[in-house]
């Protein structure tokens, strides 16, 4: 276990279904950030949030909706999906700016392996 | 924040020293170098983490020029359960608006 948590490992949901993914870390981290990685691509960045504010969406479907109640829980409400959503998505968490020297990089989660069908 | 070039793949043998260079030719002066391992279905894993010269943990050491337009990632001594892609990452990420920022990384294959 690496410290970020994330639920369910593995999620296989229709195009009409609703679902969402869960992350949690008690690291102390006050940014968390959702990834997307498709087969044989580079990670993708999708939401970042510090301080429970969202302050990045990286032109993200409006299908995939972020929420983060508190600094220690991240959640993917997923909705009306498409087969080419199937991928591992990945939660990070970290300290955000002020940091300085930087501390040692962002903590991973295992990912959630979601196949749209 | 700078982009970074590798090579898509390597391989080695068990036992052997692997060294991974990236070029990072457009770092900034406060930039800093971090390198991630990420095995299949997991998310990435931090390894190291320098500013200049030679960093050194019980993972890896890392290797950056007085130009810092480059930098190597170093394993000594590669094992199987070694075989992952490998990620360089250049930038001041714990300030600014961008979060980390991953390329195609370098796939290493460790063979017996």
């Amino acid at each position: 276990e690496t410290g970020v948590t994330q639920t369910p490992r593995h999620l296989v949901m229709g195009m009409t279904n609703k679902k969402s993914l869960k992350c949690e870390q008690h690291l102390g981290h006050n940014a968390m950030y959702w990834y997307k990685q498709s087969a044989k691509k580079p990670l993708e960045l999708m939401f970042v949030y510090n301080f429970k504010e969202q302050t990045e969406n990286n032109s993200v479907p409006s299908r995939f909706s972020p929420e983060c109640p508190n600094s220690s829980h991240l959640f993917l409400h997923l909705h009306t999906l498409q087969p080419e959503d199937s991928a591992l998505y990945l939660c990070a968490s970290s300290h955000w700016v002020g940091q300085d020297p930087p501390n040692y990089g962002y903590t991973f989660g295992s990912g959630t392996r979601l196949t749209v069908v | 924040l700078a982009k970074t070039t590798q090579p898509i793949s390597m391989d080695s043998y068990e036992g052997q020293e692997v060294n991974i260079t990236c070029s990072h030719n457009n770092i900034a002066t406060n930039d800093y170098i971090t390198w991630y391992q990420q095995f299949p279905s997991q998310g990435p894993r931090f390894i190291i983490q320098g500013y200049k010269t030679k960093v050194t943990n019980e993972v890896a050491s890392l290797f950056i020029p007085a130009d810092r337009k480059s930098s190597t990632l170093s394993l000594p001594r590669v094992s199987l359960s070694d075989t992952a892609v490998y990620y360089c990452l250049v930038g001041r990420e714990y300030t600014g608006r961008r979060a980390l920022t991953f390329g195609s990384g370098t796939r290493l294959q460790v063979q017996p």
